[in-house]
């Protein structure tokens, strides 16, 4: 059964740059799914941010496009999210998830909160 | 895009049947066979309960059911127990590619 685990700062200082990457067992990362990013901040809802496939196709939520980059390391079967130019406002839990790339997460890492303060 | 429509609360008694709806528009639910719910409890991660608008996943009881109409979706939960409560979202495949949230729904089991 395919896991999935958070990893990365906690804290990241504004105008910076976040980075966290999420690791794969129990299954190849070479399969017909997409791996996934969701955050939720404090308190509110979910929101996806985007997805990357194994070939390294990706897509993307057209309100954090121009400061996303989510990547596939499917050496290491892990992928990758890289958030420029934070501010408070991307203070989240940031979950990683596997789906079909049709919106359905079907396994979910715990989560890693992340924090946007100087 | 916008963030799906879903009510803030809703209630129920153990025992009772609630619905909870999520409404888009005709660019996300009513152009997509591709919507999901989840169930989040406190400071836990989601967990899938329906995909494919109707399917559930093994291991989710037949309590839990989906159905679409028109740009609205609807989650139905059937003899309501207390660990039913928790926050729903739900979710929707877009024709560009991308995946749209709803706002969630916070249910109590009174």
């Amino acid at each position: 059964q395919v896991q999935l685990q958070e990893s990365g700062p906690g804290l990241v200082k504004p105008s910076g740059t976040l980075s966290l990457t999420c690791g794969v067992s129990g299954g190849s990362m070479i399969s017909s799914n997409w791996w996934s990013w969701v955050r939720q901040p404090p308190g509110r809802g979910l929101e996806w941010i985007g997805d990357v496939y194994h070939t390294g196709d990706t897509n993307y939520n057209p309100s954090l496009k121009s400061r996303v980059t989510v990547s596939v390391d499917k050496s290491k079967n892990l992928f990758s999210l890289r958030l420029t130019s934070v501010t408070a406002a991307d203070s989240a839990v940031y979950y990683c998830a596997r789906s079909l790339g049709l919106g359905d997460f079907d396994t979910w890492g715990q989560g890693t909160l992340v924090t946007v303060s100087s | 895009q916008s963030a799906l429509t879903q009510p803030a609360s809703v209630s129920g008694s153990p025992g009772q049947s609630i619905t909870i709806s999520c409404t888009g528009s005709s660019s996300d639910i009513g152009d997509s066979y591709y919507v999901s719910w989840y169930q989040q409890h406190p400071d836990k991660a989601p967990k899938l309960m329906i995909y494919e608008v109707t399917n559930r996943p093994s291991g989710v009881s037949n309590r839990f059911s989906g159905s679409k109409s028109g740009n609205t979706a609807s989650l139905t939960i059937s003899g309501l127990q207390a660990e039913d409560e928790a926050d729903y979202y739900c979710t929707s495949y877009t024709g560009r590619t991308t995946v749209v949230f709803g706002g969630g729904t916070k249910l109590t089991v009174l």
